[in-house]
Order: structure tokens, then sequence, then C-alpha cells
């Protein structure tokens, strides 16, 4: 299987500030997703970003792929306290199943 | 993007009662769809992978014979948790892979939360 692993486990900052959270993955993809799961509630799919794809914005999310070092990063700029939350990446394509990492824990402080 | 669904959103019952979940792809055709489940503040752990029109294939230490998958069509897979327990209550989230591209893109429901009394 190939499972994402996010960077940092937790992350807490200020709100206005922006967070910043990395994912790695073993085998080539063809796309990499991240979800977002507030505490007990279902995941929210953010962003997708294809293998052929290096930088992706929507709203005050930025998600850049290197595909040379198998990693993806996701940037929320201007945090509010709203985006408290695990963050997940999953990667998807090909015949392997994806499995989620632990997630990056955001905590923002209003 | 691609958009599964799950139904219920959230679920509780009485132990000892069976319980089903539905995982459905909206606007693709998923010969394959995978289920997970979630303790608090874990990740998610494959439990099965499920294929339509075939048996189920079930990870190590996942009861088959407790956590019963359908998959009768190229959109719908349901897992159904038979005389459900409170160790049972956790957060079930299937994916769906879509088929139809070459790049063979997965995508996940938004999770179906269980509790079991």
């Amino acid at each position: 299987s190939q499972q994402g692993e996010e960077d940092p486990q937790a992350l807490s900052i200020q709100e206005g500030e922006n967070a910043t959270m990395n994912c790695s993955y073993k085998t080539s993809i063809n796309n990499l997703q991240w979800y977002r799961q507030n505490s007990g509630r279902g995941l929210v799919h953010l962003i997708l970003i294809r293998s052929n794809e290096r930088e992706k914005h929507s709203g005050r999310l930025r998600v850049t792929l290197d595909t040379s070092k198998k990693s993806s990063s996701l940037l929320i700029t201007a945090s509010r306290a709203a985006d408290t939350a695990s963050y997940f990446c999953v990667s998807s394509g090909g015949s392997y199943i994806p499995t989620f990492g632990r997630g990056t824990s955001l905590i923002v402080h209003p | 993007g691609a958009v599964v669904s799950q139904h219920p959103s959230w679920v509780i019952c009485k132990s000892g009662t069976s319980v089903k979940i539905e995982c459905r792809s909206l606007d693709f055709q998923a010969t394959t769809m995978f289920w997970y489940r979630q303790f608090p503040k874990q990740s998610l752990m494959l439990m099965a992978t499920s294929n339509e029109g075939s048996k189920a294939t079930y990870e190590q230490g996942v009861e088959k014979d407790k956590f019963l998958i359908n998959h009768a069509s190229l959109t719908l897979s349901t897992l159904t948790v038979t005389s459900a327990h409170p160790e049972d209550s956790s957060f079930y989230i299937c994916s769906a892979r879509d088929v139809a591209t070459t790049n063979n893109e997965q995508f996940f429901g938004p999770g179906t939360r269980l509790t079991v009394l």
C-alpha cells in the first residue's frame, strides 16, 4: 500500500499566520489529495493536484507537488480559528491502495 | 472533482443490531471501492477492498462475517456491521476508484460515524 506521511504531526499557530504542512509518499503517483477532518467529523476534500502539476491554488490554500522528491506541501495563508482541524494527504493512481498517514493536527489560536 | 457520498452520515444503534452503510460514486463508475475505519484521534485503517460482482478482500484481522460487504453495482457498495457492539463504534469511510480514466484516480466519501450503545 502507499502511505502518505504528514509532517509535522502537530502545529500550533496564531490566527493570521500561515500554516505549512508537508507530505511524503513512496511510489509514483497520478495525483495527490489533501483532506481536512474536524474533530469527530467527516473528511472534507480540499484540493487535488495531479502528477503533471507543480502548484495549485484554491482560495487561501496553496499546494505544491515535487514528484522528484515525492513530496507535497499544503500552505494555508492567513489562518483562521476555523482552520483548526487535522489535515491528511493521500496519493492515488496505479494499482496500489492508498492509505492515510496520521495527519497533521493544526490548532489556530484566536 | 468526482464525488463519493455515504449514507447515513451518522447512526446510533443498540448493541446486537445490524447497521448498513452505503457508499456511492455519484458521477463515475467504480469497479473497486475501499472501506476504511478510523478510531478516535487515529489515522484511517483499510478494512477491505470491495470489487463489483465478486467477493471483497479483507485485510488481516478484519472479520468478514462481522463486516459484510456487497458491491452489487458500479456505483454502490454497502458495508453491514452485523451484531454491532460498542467496540464497533467508529468512523467508517469509503473510497471509490474511477476506472474510466487511465489514472485510476480514487476519491473518498465524507464518512459515517457509528455509535453502538
